[in-house]
C-alpha cells in the first residue's frame, strides 16, 4: 500500500460545529504532516508529528486541534472554524528522515 | 530551506519537451532539489529530486548546474494530463537534531504549466 487517505473528501460545516478530518496511511511512515491549502495558492504546512508526538505546530489557532492516535492514523479536530479557514486541507507522510513524501488527496472544507 | 524561485506560468505544445527552470541560488552543500506536481484539486505529487548529479526516473529528467544555483525538469513529452502547477522545493537531506523530527517539505509559488494540444 503506497497511498495516503484521507476522509472525508468534501465536507460542508457551520462556525458552530464540531467535525474531524482523518488520514490513514499503511506505509509504516513515521512522520505525518497536516498542509492547508487555499484557492491558486501553495500548501502551508500545519502541523508534523514525529513518531506519534507534535513535534512542529506552525503557530496555527487553536481551533485546530490535531491527534496521532496510532503510527498509521493523523486527525484533524475542527471547532469554532471562520469562512475563511474554508480550503484544501492535505494529509502527508514519509519516513523519519523525510524520504518517501507522500500526500493524500485532501478534504474540501467549506464553512458557512 | 533555501529559497525557490520559478516563473508563475508556461504553456507548452503537446508532444514537445517541456523545460521548467527554478533558480535556488542560496542553496547550501546539503540540500537537495526536489520537484513535486500538483494536477488541480489533488495531492502534491513526487517526481524526481537530486542533489548535484543529473537525474531521469520514468517521470522526468533533472538537470542541476554544476554551481547548483539553479535546476531544470525536463518533461520530455508532454502531454494533457501534465497540465499542473510544478512545485520546484530544496530541502535538507539527513539533518540531525529537530529538524530530523519531520522534514518539513515548504512549498513556493510553484509553475502553472499549461499543455496545449
Amino acid at each position: 500500500d503506497t497511498e495516503v487517505t484521507q476522509t472525508p473528501k468534501h465536507l460542508v460545516m457551520g462556525m458552530t460545529n464540531k467535525k474531524s478530518l482523518k488520514c490513514e496511511q499503511h506505509m509504516g511512515h513515521r512522520a505525518m504532516y497536516w498542509y492547508k491549502q487555499k484557492a491558486k495558492k501553495p500548501p502551508e504546512l500545519m502541523f508534523v508529528y514525529s513518531y506519534e508526538k507534535l513535534s512542529i505546530n506552525e503557530s496555527v489557532p487553536s481551533r485546530f486541534s490535531p491527534e496521532c492516535p496510532n503510527s498509521s492514523l493523523l486527525n484533524l479536530h475542527l471547532h469554532a472554524l471562520q469562512p475563511e479557514d474554508s480550503a484544501l486541507y492535505l494529509c502527508a507522510s514519509s519516513t523519519y528522515r523525510g524520504r518517501g513524501y507522500t500526500f493524500g488527496s485532501g478534504t474540501r472544507l467549506t464553512v458557512v | 530551506d533555501a529559497k525557490t524561485t520559478q516563473p508563475p506560468s508556461m504553456d507548452c505544445a503537446e508532444g514537445r519537451a517541456a523545460n521548467l527552470p527554478c533558480n535556488h541560488s542560496t542553496i547550501s552543500g546539503n540540500e537537495y532539489v526536489y520537484w513535486y506536481r500538483q494536477i488541480h484539486s489533488q495531492g502534491p505529487q513526487y517526481i524526481i529530486h537530486g542533489l548535484k548529479n543529473n537525474e531521469t526516473n520514468e517521470m522526468a529528467s533533472l538537470i542541476i548546474t554544476e554551481d547548483r544555483k539553479s535546476s531544470t525538469l525536463i518533461l520530455p513529452h508532454a502531454t494533457l494530463r501534465d497540465t499542473a502547477v510544478y512545485y520546484c522545493i530544496v530541502r535538507g537531506g539527513v539533518i540531525l537534531g529537530i529538524k530530523a523530527a519531520g522534514n518539513k517539505l515548504t512549498f513556493g509559488g510553484g509553475t502553472r504549466v499549461l499543455v496545449k494540444p
